[in-house]
């Protein structure tokens, strides 16, 4: 069974101090991975993907993930957070056997605090 | 290009009535999915249309059921509505081989049920 895990419900950052939101996965199959950021009343945005390649991917708006195959994570990073950044940030996994929907996590409240 | 679009952006209805919500995908984009957002639940993949074809169903009650036109935009219908329906409903569009490539969002239609 695919599932994603997102450990932290809440993460504070000072602005200007780099920003980790923490993403694992598990899946049967090679995985595709996604990041989304939610803005509050709004729909998902994209902001990155890994599909195959350079393990470091880079997204809008100045975000970077690491994918990790050993250790099945897809962390989402930023050198240097900003106070617009806070937002709910959600990390999706999807496989290309069964159903090929996108698997959320449980979403993780990003906050940076001026 | 113009976005994905969702009507209406608020519903409110009573328990045991019937709702369609409607979604417009991008121009060119083939591949529509739904998924249902609450608090409690997360995000949710409710189904996924392309070319006219339910291609996955996720686990939902039959009471929810959509439909995508010729010319790509979907509806969802949900039957008998309950309380727990109370949710955001997102719509998503994504171009061609949707497997690698990222899903785009609507702003979502926020469903009350009372």
């Amino acid at each position: 069974a695919q599932s994603v895990a997102q450990p932290e419900d809440q993460v504070n950052v000072a602005e200007g101090n780099p920003l980790t939101v923490k993403c694992t996965y598990s899946v049967s199959g090679n995985p595709y991975l996604f990041w989304y950021v939610q803005y509050p009343n709004r729909g998902l945005q994209f902001l990155l993907k890994y599909i195959t390649g350079d393990n470091l991917v880079k997204g809008s708006y100045g975000f970077e993930a690491e994918f990790n195959k050993s250790q099945t994570s897809f962390h989402l990073k930023k050198p240097s957070a900003l106070v617009s950044d806070s937002a709910l940030y959600f990390c999706a996994v999807r496989v290309i056997t069964g159903a090929n929907n996108l698997f959320f996590g449980t979403g993780t409240r990003l906050t940076v605090i001026p | 290009k113009a976005g994905v679009t969702q009507t209406p952006r608020y519903l409110i209805k009573t328990r045991g009535q019937q709702v369609t919500l409607s979604c417009s995908p991008i121009s060119g984009h083939r591949s529509v999915s739904w998924y249902q957002q609450t608090p409690g639940q997360g995000l949710q993949f409710l189904f996924e249309y392309f070319s006219e074809t339910q291609r996955n169903k996720g686990n939902f009650p039959g009471r929810f059921s959509g439909r995508q036109f010729s010319n790509s935009r979907s509806e969802m219908n949900v039957s008998t509505l309950e309380l727990g329906d109370s949710a955001l409903y997102l719509c998503a569009s994504s171009s061609r081989d949707f497997i690698s490539y990222e899903q785009y969002f609507g702003p979502g239609t926020r469903l009350t049920v009372t």
